[in-house]
């Protein structure tokens, strides 16, 4: 079945540094890949998202591209800052109707320090 | 615009009780969803509807019962709550293809 693998947190990093997480996903065909974010104490927001190949998705310093190649949809954010301390989920919606399951991965908590 | 209600925020129950999470929408969307959140397992899927009148299992839908009978709607029922049904339980709406609306989430504990 469709399946959504994202690096291990927790992820530390001081205010600046250059972010990656790493997203890879299993699927049928060419499903639309999500990124969302979970402030503390918040429900899950959507960050950025791409619906095929080569697409870059972009929101508020954050970037991904979607690799067809090889099944990724990296998040990467050039300069973090304190603000950006969340939960970060990697999903992907299969193409296939008649299911609701948008399948996520199982998070990775970043805190970034002053 | 409300977007996803849920409520309560927070509930505490003793094993064997029952109750009713609410989740109520004012975009018309025709999908919705409860998630359930645990530490290190990401979101699994609950139950889910596409639409008033039709839900569906998820992942893990032992021990819940929705039903849909309006758009608007779709409340999430623990039949005689466990401690392994302590959670934080989100309810999430779509239409269409784009992506799904999430609501704040109910964090529920069951000693």
């Amino acid at each position: 079945g469709d399946s959504v693998t994202q690096m291990e947190g927790p992820v530390t990093l001081s205010e600046e540094a250059f972010l990656t997480i790493n997203c890879t996903y299993t699927a049928t065909g060419y499903p639309s890949l999500f990124w969302y974010v979970q402030y503390p104490g918040e429900g899950l927001q959507l960050l950025l998202k791409a619906t095929k190949a080569d697409d870059k998705g972009s929101n508020k310093g954050f970037e991904a591209t979607y690799r067809k190649e090889t099944t990724s949809f990296h998040l990467e954010k050039g300069s973090v800052q304190v603000s950006d301390s969340a939960v970060y989920f990697c999903a992907l919606m299969p193409i296939q109707g008649g299911s609701e399951k948008l399948v996520f991965g199982k998070g990775t908590k970043l805190t970034v320090n002053p | 615009n409300a977007g996803v209600t849920q409520t309560p925020k927070f509930q505490v129950l003793k094993t064997g009780q029952s109750m009713t999470l609410q989740c109520a929408q004012d975009m018309n969307h025709e999908y919705m969803s409860w998630y359930r959140q645990d530490p290190g397992m990401g979101l699994r899927l609950i139950h889910y509807s596409v639409g008033a009148g039709i839900t569906d299992q998820g992942e893990v839908p032992n021990g819940y019962n929705v039903s849909r009978s309006t758009t608007e709607d779709f409340p999430l029922r623990l039949l005689s709550a466990a401690p392994s049904q302590t959670s934080v339980y989100f309810c999430a709406t779509r239409q269409g293809n784009q992506p799904q609306h999430f609501g704040d989430g109910t964090r529920l504990s069951i000693l």
